[in-house]
């Protein structure tokens, strides 16, 4: 069965330095993708960062990337130049393929010291 | 409209009444998700749809949950009989393209608390 495990649920940065969030995953398939969304508090979840499995290159957006190693099934998210906003949940989440679904880990809550 | 909508985004159901819940997907999304999310955890897929039809229901923990998109846009979830156990956020997402390799458009959720 695919699952998501994040094993930090909690982290804190201070501003404008860099954190990292772990989350490795198990799967059997070979083509995927593999998601971080984030939960800001009391507002909705949206999606930071996506990556595709067959690229090599590590996908980024602006002050975020990833670090992903297919082989050892991990997907790291880098924050850099944390900023207050960045504070939230965050959720590493894996898309089966076929079964239409999401699984997401149990998530990092993560605490932006000024 | 400009994102997912659900409503109410707050119910207080007494234990063993029915409550339904609604989400308003963004405008011509063909998919629509349901998740369950429990205080401190990840979300949990409950059910899927593409337009009208159900395609993926294996989510949905009892009988007492029921789900329908009846025109392929609005969706409601409906919880028989609540118990304690229902007590979560219940989130709707949607997505432009079939398939959960697209990315899904959250809605703020409603949060269900059952006495």
């Amino acid at each position: 069965a695919q699952t998501v495990t994040q094993s930090q649920p909690e982290m804190s940065v201070q501003e404008a330095e860099t954190v990292t969030l772990s989350c490795t995953y198990d799967t059997s398939e070979s083509d995927y993708y593999l998601f971080w969304y984030k939960q800001p508090p009391s507002r909705q979840m949206i999606l930071v960062i996506r990556q595709e499995a067959y690229k090599q290159q590590n996908a980024t957006e602006n002050r975020f990337s990833v670090n992903f190693q297919k082989a050892a099934k991990s997907f790291s998210l880098k924050i850099s130049d944390s900023q207050l906003g960045d504070a939230a949940m965050y959720f590493c989440a894996y898309p089966i393929q076929g079964a239409q679904k999401l699984v997401f880990g149990q998530g990092t809550r993560l605490t932006i010291n000024p | 409209g400009a994102g997912v909508s659900q409503s109410p985004r707050y119910k207080v159901a007494k234990r063993g009444q029915d409550v339904a819940l609604r989400c308003d997907p963004i405008s011509g999304h063909v998919s629509l998700f349901w998740y369950q999310q429990a205080l401190g955890q990840g979300p949990e897929f409950l059910t899927y749809f593409q337009n009208e039809a159900q395609l993926d229901k294996s989510g949905l923990p009892s009988d007492r949950f029921f789900a329908e998109r009846p025109e392929g846009s609005v969706s409601t979830l409906k919880i028989q009989r609540t118990q304690q156990e229902d007590s979560a956020v219940y989130l709707c997402a949607s997505s432009s393209r079939q398939g959960a390799r697209n990315e899904q458009f959250f809605g703020p959720g409603t949060r269900l608390t059952v006495l």
